[in-house]
């Protein structure tokens, strides 16, 4: 089945940075896109960025501009979010999903990754 | 940036019930429009996507209309495993995809 398996908790110190990963299965990696949704706690959902799996083209939020990378490895149908310079509101679940679009972020989001815990607290 | 504005953001709401929640946009989205469930502790689910089309494995009490700037999920009688928030999100004008803030769906 289609799948995607996101990397572990994270806790990190404010300035740190992270990276989360997402291995897709089940599909051929490099006929969609991959966006980065994230949401604090109790708060609803923020799109973050987009990157295709066939060209790498990648949209960031603005908000984030800056501060975020989106990386791909085809040869293990895995993608990567970096975020750098960690604040403490930038704690939060941070989910990867499949998009069918290769060319901008949206159409729609299926199927999700689990989800990674990242709190940032001194 | 387009605005999505959901109501109401939360209902309570018996078993069997039928519940309507709608989402506006702050333009036009044509029917770019899509709908996820989310349980608590889980990642969201899509349900509707542009706008009326059911998800594969959605059951079929779930539906979505709406075009232009208003739109509605219904769920025609509501089921113990519906209570969840629901989203709504837009996919017109990207960057940045927006969501809407989500609908509550409480037992009452």
């Amino acid at each position: 089945q289609i799948q995607l398996v996101q990397s572990g908790t994270e806790v990190k110190r404010p300035g740190a940075s992270v990276r989360v990963s997402c291995k897709a299965s089940g599909y051929t990696f490099t006929t969609y896109g991959i966006s980065w949704v994230r949401q604090a706690p109790g708060q609803g959902l923020e799109w973050m960025a987009w990157m295709s799996a066939n060209n790498h083209n990648t949209n960031y939020a603005q908000n984030l501009q800056g501060r975020v990378t989106l990386t791909t490895d085809t040869s293990t149908s895995t993608a990567y979010l970096e975020l750098r310079n960690l604040k403490s509101d930038d704690t939060a679940v941070y989910y990867c999903a499949r998009d069918p679009s290769l060319v901008a972020p949206g159409n729609w989001f299926d199927p999700w990754g689990q989800g990674t815990l990242v709190t940032v607290s001194s | 940036d387009i605005l999505m504005t959901q109501s109401p953001s939360s209902l309570s709401a018996s078993v069997g019930d039928r519940v309507t929640i709608t989402c506006r946009a702050s333009q036009s989205i044509r029917k770019d429009l899509n709908w996820y469930q989310q349980k608590p502790g889980k990642a969201p689910k899509l349900l509707i996507y542009a706008a009326s089309s059911l998800q594969s494995g959605v059951p079929s009490r779930f539906s979505g209309s709406g075009s232009g700037t208003d739109f509605t999920l219904t769920i025609r009688s509501l089921q113990p495993e519906d209570f969840a928030t629901y989203y709504c999100q837009q996919s017109y004008s990207t960057p940045p995809v927006t969501f809407g803030g989500g609908t509550k769906v409480e037992i009452k």
